[in-house]
């Protein structure tokens, strides 16, 4: 069964700095990988997909990259700002037939003016 | 605007109180899903839909069911068999049910049932 783990579980950096958020997957054998934020009581905005074909995808600030064969995942998000700060969740798409997502429990980011 | 609706945004129920959520999408996507969210735990799939009258049970179907009637709509109601309803139910959308198409949520339900 595929299991997604993020650390850390949480991560307080000062405005302005790069930082970098985990995510790993037990099963490499996944058709692709998102990337979502949540603000608190809020519900996800996606922020990128990368397929399985690919190493890396980038929008604005942020890159996301995939190393299938290692099960890991990264995303880097450039010149932290406060309003950066939310939970950012990893879930892969793994298994046949049910194409449903498997999710990490998150990072809650903490971006300091 | 195209989106994902779910309503109410708060809702309250008692113990034994059968309860439907909402979800309705403008985006003329295929499939539909419905996830649970708890505190300190990744989200779970409730049920989901790759076609109007067509569903399958997630991880965790017990004491919930849905139907899919038109190709916008998907509702999810939870049940009194379900031991722990209260919990942030977020719907969610993909224009295809392939693996290859990225999922859209909505704002979420947050249920509290005492």
């Amino acid at each position: 069964k595929q299991e997604v783990t993020q650390i850390p579980a949480a991560l307080s950096v000062p405005e302005g700095e790069n930082l970098v958020l985990n995510c790993s997957f037990t099963d490499s054998a996944i058709y692709n990988l998102q990337w979502f934020r949540q603000d608190p009581g809020k519900g996800l905005t996606s922020l990128l997909l990368i397929q399985s074909s690919q190493r890396e995808q980038t929008s604005g600030r942020l890159n996301a990259s995939l190393d299938k064969s290692s099960g890991r995942s990264t995303l880097y998000i450039a010149a932290s700002q406060p309003g950066d700060s939310a939970t950012y969740l990893c879930a892969v798409i793994s298994g046949a037939g049910s194409y449903q997502l498997t999710f990490g429990k998150g990072t809650k980011l903490s971006v300091i003016p | 605007d195209g989106g994902i609706t779910q309503s109410p945004k708060y809702l309250f129920r008692k113990e034994g109180q059968n309860v439907t959520l909402s979800c309705e999408q403008n985006l003329n996507h295929d499939a539909m899903y419905w996830y649970r969210q708890d505190p300190g735990q990744g989200l779970r799939l409730i049920y989901y839909s790759q076609i109007v009258n067509d569903f399958q049970k997630g991880d965790i179907a017990e004491g919930y069911s849905v139907s899919r009637e038109k190709k916008e709509s998907f509702p999810l109601t939870v049940t009194s068999a379900q031991k722990n309803p209260t919990a942030f139910y977020l719907c969610a959308s993909s224009i295809n049910p392939g693996p290859n198409y990225e999922q859209y949520f909505g704002p979420g339900t947050r249920l509290t049932v005492t």
